[in-house]
């Protein structure tokens, strides 16, 4: 069973940061959370990853709650190109088992 | 450096028909998976491997088949073709004590009919 909980479906306006929250209440101490997307049927592709600090990178920031059990994917500036279903995995070295939830499919419109 | 390669991309199988999906990754990643992706939906785990010579059963593991004699490889063998087995399979892999990213091969669509 996937580990982690989004929302199906977002809509974002061209511009406007779009922020997609991501639920791991069962989060294990020493487990990351990892953000990818994936557009249209290509594989998919790795954004940002974090244990506990807030963590940012040329593509997006990732917040994660004190407590660990949830956290948050921003991209600043959305652009149609961010149109792609949003996963939110979590895992470490001693769990090899990576499984994905059904994601956020998110929207930007013009 | 080509990363996680797939073969083939594109494939139609009747019903009974068994074939294996090839994966090889150029990176020296010890870890690998195989994802299934119907229409619509998220992605399934299907098998992984932690290193040559160890697999292990993920969500949907029933009709496949996996070995991993080298680091480098990990093919699928679909036995006895299902219509349900229609579906894009995706190979990844990882090195969990590097960058920590998955890195996912283009896909096989596989369609039976």
């Amino acid at each position: 069973d996937a580990k982690t909980t989004q929302p199906p479906s977002m809509d974002c306006a061209e511009g406007r940061a779009a922020n997609l929250p991501c639920n791991h209440s069962t989060i294990s101490g020493n487990e990351y959370v990892y953000w990818y997307r994936q557009i249209h049927s290509q594989g998919p592709q790795y954004i940002i990853h974090g244990l506990k600090n807030n963590e940012t990178n040329e593509m997006a920031s990732l917040i994660i709650t004190e407590d660990r059990k949830s956290s948050t994917l921003i991209l600043p500036h959305a652009t149609l190109r961010d149109t792609a279903v949003y996963y939110c995995i979590v895992g470490d070295f001693g769990n090899e088992k990576l499984t994905f939830g059904t994601g956020t499919r998110l929207t930007i419109i013009p | 450096n080509a990363g996680v390669t797939q073969t083939p991309k594109f494939r139609i199988l009747k019903i009974g028909q068994s074939m294996t999906l090839q994966c090889t990754q150029d990176m020296n990643h010890n870890y690998m998976y195989w994802y299934r992706q119907d229409p619509g939906m998220g992605l399934k785990l299907i098998y992984y491997s932690v290193g040559a010579g160890i697999t292990d059963k993920g969500e949907v593991p029933n009709g496949y088949n996996v070995s991993r004699s080298t680091t480098e490889d990990f093919p699928l063998r679909l036995e006895l073709a299902a219509p349900s087995q229609t579906s894009v399979y995706f190979c990844a892999s990882i090195q969990w004590t590097g960058r920590e990213e998955l890195f996912f091969g283009e896909g096989s669509r596989l369609t039976v009919l």
